[in-house]
Formats: structure tokens, sequence, C-alpha cells
């Protein structure tokens, strides 16, 4: 597709339960980042993949929080033993590097709510 | 750390103009970025400034002083589907990552 793709699109669960979201990059943006935003909040980071190097974790709020990305493009954030704080909305953004401005594009998010 | 601030909320009126503030304090400082966001939708891309200055886009533009750590987004001629929220993004390098840090948004509200 011509965007970012994201899914699901709203993901309904219950705590303790592991769920998985994917992100589908724009074909060639070797940038791919994760951020969650939460009700009132701004864009929390979480992680960052550059091409094959090892990605940036910092932003990881807990190790029940990971991340992959397969073959440089589809990526899947998982999220073990869910907790009522990890409600959010969680969005995926790719950008071409070796840009002037390296701007983000993002997906529509996926809507987690945890019960 | 970052550290970047703008107001929660701002009203304008239609046709008016509007100037939102952010201020933000980083090392490693490679950009700022500003970005709309539509109530349930992706932000989107509206500006970015790495050097001092005015940048204009349209009925966008967007300042910044490094020196100060200080930059803004003035919209003209407001619009009702103006009515966003504006974030805005520093953009800093740490250890080969290059990764921006979003602000919490200026909530703009545009009335006739």
């Amino acid at each position: 597709g011509a965007g970012v793709s994201q899914s699901p699109s709203n993901k309904v669960t219950e705590k303790g339960k592991d769920v998985e979201l994917r992100c589908d990059p724009i074909s060639g943006h070797t940038a791919l980042y994760w951020y969650r935003q939460s009700l009132g909040q701004g864009l929390e980071f979480l992680i960052y993949f550059q091409g094959n190097s090892a990605p940036d974790k910092s932003g990881l709020p807990s190790d029940r929080f990971s991340a992959e990305r397969t073959g440089g493009s589809v990526s899947t954030l998982t999220i073990q033993r869910t907790q009522q704080e990890d409600s959010a909305v969680y969005l995926c953004a790719s950008s071409l590097a070796g840009t002037t401005t390296g701007e983000l594009f993002f997906g529509e998010g996926s809507r987690l709510t945890v019960l | 750390g970052q550290n970047i601030d703008q107001p929660t909320e701002m009203t304008a009126t239609e046709g008016a103009i509007v100037q939102i503030n952010c201020t933000y304090q980083t090392s490693g400082f490679n950009g700022l970025f500003w970005y709309q966001q539509h109530a349930g939708e992706a932000p989107t891309f509206l500006s970015y400034n790495v050097l001092d200055g005015l940048e204009e886009k349209g009925r966008f533009s967007s300042f910044l002083s490094r020196s100060k750590g200080y930059s803004y987004l003035l919209l003209k001629e407001l619009q009702m589907k103006d009515s966003a929220s504006y974030l805005c993004a520093v953009r800093h390098a740490s250890g080969g990552s290059y990764i921006p840090t979003f602000g919490r948004g200026t909530s703009l509200i545009v009335h006739p």
C-alpha cells in the first residue's frame, strides 16, 4: 500500500493475556518507530529500528514489551501479560533515511483496551 | 533526557492568526518537527526546522531559535478544519539513533 498499515485497528483483551500488534511500513523506508499515545498524553517513544542495526529499545517500559522487525520490513510489537495501564493507541511510523527532513509517516494506530 | 513544553490548549477565531509556542531542552539536537493530529487520526507532518529562522509553507510557518531552545508554529487565515492537536517534536542524536521526542501537544479550537 501507499502508506503505513497497522493491524488490528482495535483490540480488546483481558488482563494477563498476550497481544501482538503488526506494522507494515512504507516500502523502501529503512527506519521504523513504535510510539504509544494514552488519552490526553503525548506520543511516548517505545522502540526504533534502522536498517540492519540493533534496535534502540530504550523506550520500552518493561520487559513485558518486545518488538521485532523481520526482513527489514514488517514489525510486530508484542505485549505479554497485559495490564490495564497498557491501554493506549500504539502508533507505528516509518521514515526514509538520508532525506533532508527524515519526516515520519504514521499509521492509523492500533487501539488497545485491556479490561 | 529531553524536555518539551507547549501549551495544553488554545482557542482562536476563524480567519485570525495563532502562534503555538514550543520550548525544549535536549542534547544532540538534530531538528524540530511540527505535526498536526485530528482526533482519532494519525499525526501528519507539517514542518521541519534544523537551522535558525523561519520556514514558510502556505498558511503555516515555523520558526526556530536553537540558542533559546524555542520554536513556534504560526497559522494564518484560520479555518475550522485547523481545529486539531499540534505536536512539537525534537529529534536528537543518541548513540547512532535519531529519534523524535514529542511534546504533549497543543489542542487548538477554532470557533466561528
